[in-house]
């Protein structure tokens, strides 16, 4: 089967300017997952979702980081306006119930730099 | 909430031996514990991973260990090898996974020739 998409992989952009990210999931992951990792640390949770509904976004930035999965498919992220501290990486993810466990799956991320 | 902390931040053992990478959680409401590796520039890979339900499992080379009481568990790598390079990371989750992951700061491993 297909992996978790992400588009663009690389971005550059200046300080106050705006970004987007999208996310395809795996076919048929009904939880969709965007994390960010910040050179030399692990991923940390910013939002999921469970179909088109919000689950969790208690650690999301609100008043600069929005992300909609409006069909319950593919998810953007977006980042308005950007600061120095977002250069990371952000990962999206993908889990399903296998076997009555679930395993998450990472897309190959993009990386943002801002200037 | 929930928080991971990973022991040791590098690690560096020569090819053959064994390494052993720690962590412990604090919320015990955490039942899903995996281990994720990833090599530079990559995403992070599932390698294992461990239900509070079960204290140990194994697969080839690597076994997970998981003391509940304690509330942490252990990432073993048996025979190591050039590959096995990488920088590891655990995370626990609620909801036997279903939830978002919360991960610890990451393990770099060296395996020395």
């Amino acid at each position: 089967e297909a992996g978790v998409a992400q588009s663009p992989r690389y971005k550059i952009i200046e300080k106050r300017q705006s970004v987007a990210f999208w996310c395809n999931p795996i076919s048929g992951h009904a939880t969709l997952y965007w994390y960010q990792q910040i050179l030399g640390q692990g991923p940390k949770l910013l939002i999921q979702f469970q179909n088109n509904g919000v689950v969790d976004d208690s650690q999301l930035p609100k008043d600069r980081f929005s992300a909609e999965r409006l069909k319950g498919v593919d998810s953007t992220l977006k980042i308005q306006p950007a600061k120095l501290e977002d250069s990371a990486v952000y990962l999206c993810a993908s889990s399903s119930l296998r076997g009555g466990l679930w395993e998450q799956y990472f897309g190959p991320g993009t990386r943002l730099t801002v200037t | 909430g929930e928080n991971v902390e990973q022991h040791p931040s590098t690690l560096s053992v020569q090819e053959g031996d064994s390494a052993v990478i720690k962590c412990t959680y604090s919320d015990s409401a955490s039942n899903y514990f995996p281990w994720y590796k990833q090599e530079l520039g990559k995403r992070p890979q599932l390698i294992i991973d461990i239900r509070s339900n079960v204290g140990e499992k194994k697969d080839q080379r690597i076994a997970v260990t998981l003391n509940k009481t304690a509330k942490h568990f252990s990432l073993h790598i048996t025979e190591t090898q050039p590959e096995d390079s990488a920088v590891y990371f655990c995370a626990a989750s609620r909801r036997g996974g279903a939830d978002g992951l919360t991960f610890g700061k990451g393990t770099h491993l060296i395996i020395q020739p």
